[in-house]
Formats: structure tokens, C-alpha cells, sequence
């Protein structure tokens, strides 16, 4: 089974810094999928960014990218240029490939403040 | 389009009694999930499913019980409520396992 940790449970940072939020997991399987999902307080779940395993290029959307290193077993969320709206509990996800198509596994969240 | 839907958004049940949280989406999409979220923690899955008629355990699946007999529709029951059930549990669907899941807004349910 899949386990995903995410070490920092709070972070906080000032308004137009940058802050970047850890994730490690751990599996077997070479061609698979992450997540890092927002949920802000009115408790939707967002999604932020997806990275596929077998692209070596780090995805970027906006202001969210991240830092992917496959041998590593890393999966960090860098957020520039922090916005108030930014203050949320942010989600990593390990999402299996076809094998085990379904089974995803959350990690158990950092919730940032964004500080004005 | 009304996106994934869950009813009700809010229950409070005594022990030992049963309900059906209800989830539909309107996206046909193939996979559907129920996860639950303690306070302050992560998801944990529950039972997804596939496809209409095709569903399989997650993480906890332990005193619930799910049912998919439409691709719009993915019902949780739970039977004989207990206390350890208390937590928010959400809905979610994607078209493939490796897409983007749309949430719910969650039911938050307390059993005392």
C-alpha cells in the first residue's frame, strides 16, 4: 500500500512571500500520479496541481509549482507571490496507475496561513 | 452543470441506527469515490468504484457499505452507527483514475 506523509502539519508566511510545502511517499510502482489539492475553510476541495511520474518536468500553474523528484520520493508545492485567499489546508495525493486504478491515498495536510 | 451533489449536508444519528448518504454527479464520469475526513486530518478512502455495477474497498472500509447501480449515482450506507463514524465525508468523481477529482461539499455527521 501507498503511504504519503506531509511532515509540517502548519506552516505560516507573509503576504507576497514564497513558502513551499513538503510531501514524500512512498511505493513500488513506476508510472503513477500526484496531487496537491486545496481545501480553503469553506471546505471545497480544489485542485492545485497534477504531476504525471514519467514527465521529468515539474508542473507549473500560476503562481503553483512544484519541486518532483522521482528517486527522491519528493513531491514539494512552492506557492509565490502568497495571496490572503492562499490561506487554506493543502492536500498531497498519490494517485496509482492502472493496476491499482481507484486506490488513491491522501496525506494528512498543512494548513498555511497567509499573513497580511 | 450541478457538478457532484451530496445529500444531506448535515445529520446527527444515535448509535446503532443506519443511513444512506446520498452522491450524484451530473459529468458521467467513470470513477466515483467516498472518502471521510476526520477533524483536522487527511482523506481516507472508503469504496470507489469504476464503472455502474463495479465497486471495491479502499482504506476503511469497515461498517459501510456502498452500491452503484448508475454511473450518476454512488450511495454510502452505513449500518448500526457507532461513535468512531462521526467525521465529514466527502464525494468525489473523475472520468479516469488519473484525472482531476471534483468534490462534493461534504456531510458532516455525528453519531452520540
Amino acid at each position: 500500500a501507498q503511504t504519503v506523509t506531509q511532515s509540517q502539519p502548519e506552516m505560516s508566511v507573509q503576504e507576497a512571500e514564497t513558502v513551499t510545502l513538503s510531501c514524500t511517499y512512498d511505493t513500488s510502482e513506476n508510472n503513477y500520479y500526484l496531487f496537491w489539492y486545496k481545501q480553503p475553510p469553506s471546505r471545497q476541495m480544489i485542485l492545485v496541481i497534477r504531476q504525471e511520474a514519467y514527465k521529468q518536468q515539474n508542473a507549473t500553474e500560476n503562481r503553483f509549482s512544484v519541486n518532483f523528484q522521482k528517486a527522491a520520493k519528493s513531491f514539494s508545492l512552492k506557492i509565490s507571490d502568497s495571496q490572503l485567499g492562499d490561506t487554506a489546508m493543502y492536500f498531497c495525493a498519490f494517485i496509482p496507475p492502472n493496476t491499482n486504478a481507484g486506490k488513491s491515498t491522501f496525506g494528512d495536510g498543512t494548513t498555511l496561513t497567509v499573513k497580511p | 452543470n450541478a457538478g457532484v451533489t451530496q445529500t444531506p449536508k448535515f445529520r446527527i444519528l444515535k448509535i446503532g441506527q443506519s443511513m444512506t448518504l446520498q452522491c450524484a454527479q451530473d459529468m458521467n464520469h467513470n470513477y466515483m469515490y467516498w472518502y471521510r475526513q476526520d477533524p483536522g486530518m487527511g482523506l481516507k478512502l472508503i469504496y470507489y468504484s469504476v464503472g455502474a455495477g463495479i465497486t471495491d474497498k479502499g482504506e476503511v472500509p469497515n461498517g459501510y457499505n456502498v452500491s452503484r447501480s448508475t454511473t450518476e449515482d454512488f450511495p454510502l450506507r452505513l449500518e448500526l452507527a457507532a461513535p468512531s463514524q462521526t467525521s465529514v465525508y466527502f464525494c468525489a468523481s473523475s472520468q479516469l483514475s488519473y484525472n482531476e477529482q471534483f468534490f462534493g461539499p461534504g456531510t458532516r455527521l455525528t453519531v452520540l
